[in-house]
């Protein structure tokens, strides 16, 4: 089945290292989200790219979808002990005509430690 | 406004008995999932919902069965618990199958 692969799986920083994350898709992807899950916590939803090329940004996060959209980022600025957690990303495929199908699927996610 | 509600918070259940996860949300989505996640292997889907009415499996569906009678509750059931379904469940909704999802806070189960 189609996946989204989301790499690396683990990260760990300094305090004021910044921090990147990368989804990736063999197929075109109609929208992609973003999700942070806090130790113990469950996924919360972060933001969502629809546009090719299309760049968002929350205060040190910047989220980027690819020209093709088969690609994402979310880059971390100077990264805080409150970054810690696992960073997922979930993407839905578009068919040739255009037409979103299937459900979300999640990429394994990325694991960010922060040492202070 | 309580979102998603899962129950139990936690559990630890001898191997070959059953278990229903239970899961109500009150924000009237018509999409429920239920996923497992475990370390190194992210969330992954056992069974989901698109509306009351209809199920479908996910990805990990064996050994696990829903219903979904209405739109507020969507129970996972373990026929009879192995030790590899060992996991955090959360259950989650969203207003449609590309829309964005909400979890609850998890269930984690041991089987011993």
């Amino acid at each position: 089945g189609q996946q989204v692969m989301q790499i690396p799986q683990y990260q760990h920083v300094q305090e004021g290292e910044d921090f990147t994350t990368y989804c990736n898709s063999s197929t075109t992807l109609s929208n992609i989200q973003w999700y942070k899950q806090r130790p113990g916590g469950h996924p919360v939803f972060l933001i969502q790219l629809v546009k090719s090329g299309e760049v968002k940004k929350q205060k040190r996060l910047t989220f980027q979808f690819g020209e093709a959209k088969k690609n994402s980022s979310l880059h971390i600025t100077a990264t805080q002990t409150t970054d810690v957690g696992t960073y997922f990303c979930a993407g839905r495929w578009v068919n040739a005509g255009g037409t979103s199908y299937g459900k979300l699927t999640f990429g394994q996610g990325t694991i960010l430690t922060v040492h202070p | 406004t309580a979102g998603i509600t899962q129950a139990p918070t936690s559990q630890i259940l001898a191997a070959g008995r059953s278990m229903t996860l239970r899961c109500t949300q009150d924000m009237r989505h018509n999409a429920m999932y239920w996923y497992r996640q475990d370390l190194g292997l992210g969330l992954r889907l056992i069974h989901y919902s698109n509306n009351a009415g209809t199920t479908g499996k996910g990805e990990v569906p064996d050994g696990y069965s829903v219903s979904r009678a209405n739109t507020d509750d969507f129970p996972l059931t373990l026929a009879s618990a192995v030790p590899s379904q060992t996991s955090v469940y959360f259950c989650a909704s969203s207003r449609g199958p590309g829309n964005t999802i909400y979890f609850g806070e998890g269930s984690w189960l041991t089987v011993v």
